[in-house]
C-alpha cells in the first residue's frame, strides 16, 4: 500500500520559507513522479510542481519563480521550498505520486496546513 | 479564477443520478483525454475517482462514470448514497506551461 505523509512547520513568518517533505512508503521514489498541490481554506485545489527522480521538475508559471522541489532517494522522500511567503500562501498543502505516463495524482498524503502569520 | 469550469452546486436525491460538468478549451479538456476526477470530503485528501476521462481506479464503485464531448467533461454518479456527499473536482493536462489545471469544484449535496 502506497502512502505519502507530509512534515514540516505548520506556522511560517512573511518574507520567509515554507520548507515541506513528504516520506514514501510502499512505492519507490525511483518511479514515477512525485507532486506538489496545495488548498486554501474553503478554495480550490492548485498544482504547485512535481518531480521525477532523476531530478526533472515542472512548476506552475504562477509560483515558478518561489518554488524549488528536490528528491532524496536515499531518504525515499522528497522537499518542498517556496520562498517569500504572504498571508496567500496560507494553505493545506498535499504531496501526491502522479503516474508516469500519466497526468492524474492517484496516492494523496493527508495534507498539512501552513499558516503564514507573524 | 480557475482554468477549468464547473458549476458550484449540484443536488440530489438518494438513489437518483446527477452529472457535474467540467468545462475547458482545445489546449486542455478538448485536446487530450487526461481529465480525471477527484473526490474530496470535508477535512480529508482528495481521493481519485476517475482518470483518463472514463477510467476507474481499482476499488471505485462502478456508480460512477465519466466522458467527454468537446471541451466538457462530465462526471456522473449513479444510485446516489448519503456517503457520495463530498467536493469534486476536475482536472487536465493543458497545453500551455500550466501542464496541470484543476476546475473550481463542485459541492454535492444529497438531499
Amino acid at each position: 500500500q502506497v502512502q505519502l505523509q507530509e512534515s514540516g512547520p505548520g506556522l511560517v513568518k512573511p518574507s520567509e520559507t515554507l520548507s515541506l517533505t513528504c516520506t514514501v512508503s510502499g512505492d519507490s521514489i525511483r518511479s514515477n513522479y512525485w507532486g506538489w498541490i496545495r488548498q486554501p481554506p474553503g478554495k480550490g485545489l492548485e498544482w504547485i510542481g512535481y518531480i521525477y527522480h532523476s531530478g526533472s521538475t515542472n512548476y506552475n508559471p504562477s509560483l515558478k519563480s518561489r518554488v524549488t522541489i528536490s528528491v532524496d532517494t536515499s531518504k525515499n522522500e522528497f522537499s518542498l521550498n517556496l520562498t517569500s511567503v504572504t498571508a496567500a500562501d496560507t494553505a493545506v498543502h498535499y504531496c501526491a505520486r502522479r503516474d508516469s505516463w500519466d497526468y492524474y495524482f492517484d496516492y494523496w498524503g493527508q495534507g498539512t496546513l501552513v499558516t503564514v502569520s507573524s | 479564477q480557475s482554468a477549468l469550469t464547473q458549476p458550484a452546486s449540484v443536488s440530489g436525491s438518494p438513489g437518483q443520478s446527477i452529472t457535474i460538468s467540467c468545462t475547458g478549451t482545445s489546449s486542455d479538456v478538448g485536446g487530450y483525454n487526461y481529465v480525471s476526477w477527484y473526490q474530496q470530503h470535508p477535512g480529508k485528501a482528495p481521493k481519485l475517482m476517475i482518470y483518463d476521462v472514463s477510467n476507474r481506479p481499482s476499488g471505485v464503485s462502478n456508480r460512477f462514470s465519466g466522458s467527454k464531448s468537446g471541451n466538457t467533461a462530465s462526471l456522473t454518479i449513479s444510485g446516489l448514497q448519503a456517503g457520495d456527499e463530498a467536493d469534486y473536482y476536475c482536472s487536465s493536462y493543458t497545453s500551455s506551461s500550466t501542464l496541470v489545471v484543476f476546475g473550481g469544484g463542485t459541492k454535492l449535496t444529497v438531499l
